[in-house]
């Protein structure tokens, strides 16, 4: 079992649309998740991390937690061809430097 | 704004021969990274360092060795380059919140 799984897509929604990226992750004892999105040829940036379980909003992205679960999703809402990339999960361990990505899940937005 | 420098963009290197990779990052971050990045096997941890001199290894330490003389700067050293480290190379630094801020990448191809 991979330590932080994602659907490696491709997922293709229309342009307005709401895009669901899940991602899950093997060790309970994680603290902080983190969303990254990577267009073609370009390296790994930030959208947004998450701490605790819950919702936290952020413009037309919101993230999602659920520790019991071990899942943590990312919504994007009114999706833009824009935001057509890979979004990569991203899990640290155990705060201390230990990070895993997911292998990343491919979103096309479809104007 | 974080700024987070590769020193090449494009590499071709031969076999056996000896690589070195330079990361350099402007944020006075004490966390530095290597990683190298695979279709389908997403992102994976060469080795990191927490403060000059320090380093610890990551998933997929061999072949490979680090330097961090100074803490804005972080190298990446193939002993002797072979086919299988054909690979994107991706540096990052990591400030308090933990999250990663990566550099534009070096894609070496070993002949």
């Amino acid at each position: 079992q991979k330590e932080v799984e994602q659907n490696s897509g491709p997922l293709s929604v229309p342009e307005g649309a709401i895009a669901s990226l899940n991602c899950t992750y093997s060790d309970r004892g994680s603290q902080s998740f983190f969303w990254y999105r990577q267009y073609s040829g370009k390296s790994p940036e930030l959208i947004m991390f998450i701490y605790s379980n819950g919702d936290k909003e952020d413009g037309r992205f919101t993230a999602q937690l659920n520790k019991a679960s071990q899942y943590v999703s990312l919504l994007i809402r009114d999706s833009q061809p824009s935001d057509s990339a890979t979004y990569l999960c991203a899990v640290n361990k155990d705060n201390n430097n230990d990070m895993r990505f997911g292998a990343g899940t491919r979103l096309t937005v479809k104007p | 704004d974080v700024k987070v420098t590769q020193s090449s963009r494009y590499l071709v290197k031969r076999t056996g021969e000896k690589v070195f990779l330079e990361c350099v990052q402007d944020m006075d971050h004490e966390n530095m990274f290597w990683y190298r990045q695979d279709p389908g096997l997403g992102l994976r941890l060469i080795y990191f360092s927490y403060d000059v001199k320090m380093k610890e290894k990551g998933d997929i330490p061999e072949g490979y060795s680090v330097s961090r003389e100074k803490k804005e700067r972080f190298s990446l050293i193939l002993e002797s380059a072979s086919t299988n480290q054909t690979s994107m190379y991706l540096c990052a630094s990591s400030d308090y919140t933990d999250t990663q801020y990566f550099g534009p990448g070096t894609r070496l191809t070993v002949l």
